[in-house]
């Protein structure tokens, strides 16, 4: 079975730190791809990143950085210097490769403070 | 920067009715899905569709949900009969090419409450 685990709810943090959010999955699959999308207050869903099971390549967009993992099973997402516009709810989620679905991790609240 | 649009944002409707939720797909996309999210939880897949007609659906997809798109733009929800366990947001996404490819592009969502 595929499943996602978010295991940190809710994440407090002061503007600058830096933080990261935790993600595990469980696929039998060789071939997936895991994403992270992040929910502002607004509630829309914003992609931020897809990685394939074969690419472990870690990946820095801007202050967003990712660790992809296998031998854990884990696909865990840093934010350097976080701003107060970082406050959202992001999403782990993870499509294997012979489906269209995605499946969804419970989210970890990130709270930014100034 | 191209995007889905749905409508309504927000519904509210009465226990038995029935709902339809729109969703506009990016123009050169050929996969379309909805997804909802009950208050609080995670999203959760309902359904998805290609050269019209469903390709995956989920447990939650039963009898009282359908999808369609009677026009070739507009990409359809439609909820026969509403429970009060059916208020949620949901969420339309559209995807260029099939799910090996990728990026899911979601709507705003549109906000159901069945009272």
């Amino acid at each position: 079975a595929q499943k996602v685990t978010q295991a940190q709810t809710e994440i407090s943090v002061v503007e600058k730190e830096d933080v990261t959010l935790d993600c595990v999955y469980e696929t039998r699959d060789t071939t997936y791809y895991l994403f992270w999308y992040k929910q502002p207050p607004s509630g829309e869903l914003v992609f931020l990143i897809r990685r394939n099971s074969f690419d472990e390549q870690n990946e820095i967009s801007g202050r967003y950085s990712w660790n992809f993992q296998k031998s854990t099973s884990s696909f865990n997402f840093t934010i350097t210097a976080s701003q107060v516009v970082d406050s959202a709810v992001y999403f782990c989620a993870l499509m294997t490769y012979n489906t269209d679905k995605l499946i969804f991790g419970t989210g970890t609240r990130l709270q930014v403070f100034p | 920067e191209p995007e889905v649009t749905q409508t309504p944002s927000h519904q509210v409707t009465q226990m038995g009715q029935e709902v339809i939720l729109r969703c506009v797909p990016i123009s050169n996309h050929l996969y379309f899905y909805w997804y909802r999210q009950i208050l609080g939880q995670k999203v959760e897949f309902l359904v998805s569709f290609y050269n019209n007609e469903i390709s995956e659906k989920s447990e939650i997809f039963d009898d009282q949900f359908s999808v369609e798109r009677p026009d070739g733009s507009n990409f359809t929800l439609k909820i026969r009969s509403t429970k009060l366990e059916d208020s949620a947001m949901y969420f339309c996404a559209t995807q260029r090419g099939g799910g090996r490819t990728g990026e899911l592009f979601f709507g705003e969502g549109s906000r159901l409450t069945v009272l």
